[in-house]
């Protein structure tokens, strides 16, 4: 499967301890996406890399969240201190740099669980 | 306002329907207008895309823009009970920040066998 990969799956953890996922895009794409979604709503953005580079953080990603992409390959988020709010489904998208309408391709997503 | 806004249903339709979803939206820098496709506890995936005015059909989908009325819409003929999902209506604008991508909150459609 060449498509984009997430890890894990699943996360459900306590309020207050630090989580990371990992996203894995496509192999030649060179921009990579994170995106958060609530139930019952659209993915928000959340931040984007154009290869190690992250060129815009949305005011949704608090301090408590950073992101990474070391050598313009894979990407990890980590939220530390999770809050109940923090509850989502997070979404990994990847796409080439190119004009047009430069097609996001979307992982299966981390589903995040703060009790 | 949200900038895109969606009806978010439930939606049920008998095999056979026309379905037609709807979305509108307020930014008239939006020059992309997409549709997606997910399935309970997947990501999203690209139906068809639109740039600017005007309609575009494959096969039994036809996505259709009105930017005068800020107005667009997909068109499901025939469905089946495979195109039970969720659809996701998906805005971006041209230049600076063309790589973003503003989401309806999507329609939940159940097509009954």
């Amino acid at each position: 499967d060449t498509g984009v990969s997430q890890d894990p799956r699943h996360k459900i953890t306590k309020r207050g301890q630090n989580v990371t996922f990992r996203c894995d895009p496509i192999s030649e794409h060179n921009r990579l996406y994170w995106y958060r979604q609530t139930l019952g709503q659209g993915p928000e953005f959340l931040t984007y890399f154009q290869n190690e580079a992250q060129l815009e953080k949305s005011r949704l990603l608090s301090d408590r969240f950073s992101a990474e992409r070391p050598k313009g390959s894979f990407s990890t988020l980590e939220i530390q201190r999770t809050e109940q709010g923090d509850s989502a489904m997070y979404l990994c998208a990847s796409s080439l740099a190119q004009t047009g309408v430069n097609e996001q391709f979307f992982g299966p997503g981390t589903r995040l669980t703060v009790l | 306002q949200k900038e895109v806004e969606q009806d978010p249903g439930p939606l049920s339709v008998p095999e056979g329907a026309i379905v037609s979803l709807n979305c509108t939206y307020s930014n008239s820098a939006f020059q992309y207008f997409m549709w997606y496709r997910q399935y309970s506890r997947k990501g999203p995936e690209l139906l068809m895309y639109t740039y600017s005015s005007g309609n575009k059909e494959d096969g039994r989908f036809t996505a259709q823009v009105d930017k005068s009325s800020k107005y667009i819409s997909l068109f499901i003929r025939d469905s089946q009970p495979s195109d039970s999902a969720t659809y996701l209506c998906a805005m971006k604008k041209t230049g600076g920040s063309n790589y973003k991508l503003t989401f309806g909150k999507g329609t939940l459609l159940t097509v009954n066998p």
